[in-house]
């Protein structure tokens, strides 16, 4: 099984900084066929279900905030929000779809 | 607008069973591959198992496999989680998710509000 490790654990960023978060998978999920990272993350907001932000590691989905990256490759990928807002208070998982799914344990970004 | 909407959660003592559903609207639910995913009170996302668009493929985690068996009725847009032998480790809200299959597998997009199951004597 592929395990996804994230880093922090939790995370306090003020307002318009920047805020980084890492995902390290035990394995790597680039397929080397087509060239993609088998990488989603989310965004989940206390009471609500998770909202997909972005998949193949850096393709932000419909509707994201253009503040929202990832990047990375292999096993070791990042997802950096470039100005905190007060509303992307929440915890962010990565998730790997390469062999079945894993999602790291999650990172609580909170504001400082 | 898509939407899935879980029920079926409750109370259920250790080694009893439920069956959980997932009704799907906004889209052609055929088409997609779907998924359920736990998360115990303020813990992690957990991935539980998955089905083929056509149902005739599914995939589940060591945790619940030979325990859960999901299945859909593409006819009724509804996909089902059959839960046996549960565990108080099981308590946990569940959700459905979509995802679109065109060749490799990509991630869930798409989530319900989760149905809360609660395994306790």
């Amino acid at each position: 099984d592929i395990v996804m490790t994230q880093s922090p654990d939790s995370l306090a960023v003020s307002l318009g900084e920047r805020a980084t978060i890492n995902c390290k998978s035990s394995q790597s999920v680039l397929y080397n066929s087509n060239n993609k990272n088998y990488l989603g993350w989310y965004q989940q907001k206390p009471g609500q279900p998770p909202k997909l932000l972005i998949s193949w590691a850096s393709t932000r989905e419909s509707g994201v905030p253009d503040r929202f990256s990832g990047s990375g490759s292999g096993t070791d990928f990042t997802l950096t929000i470039s100005s905190l807002q007060a509303e992307d208070v929440a915890v962010y998982y990565c998730q790997q779809y390469y062999s079945l799914y894993t999602f790291g344990q999650g990172t609580k970004l909170e504001i400082k | 607008e898509v939407q899935l909407v879980e029920s079926g959660g409750g109370l259920v003592q250790p080694g009893g069973s439920l069956r959980l559903s997932c009704a799907a609207s906004g889209f052609t639910f055929s088409n997609y591959w779907m998924h359920w995913v736990r998360q115990a009170p303020g813990k992690g996302l957990v991935w539980v198992s998955r089905i083929s668009a056509d149902g005739s493929d599914t995939r589940y985690a060591d945790s619940v496999k030979g325990r859960f068996t999901v299945s859909r009725d593409n006819a009724k847009n509804t996909l089902y989680l059959q839960m046996n032998s549960l565990r108080a480790e099981d308590t946990a809200v569940y959700y459905c998710a979509r995802a679109e299959y065109s060749g490799p597998p990509t991630p869930p997009d798409h989530w319900g509000q989760g149905t809360l199951v609660t395994v306790s004597s």
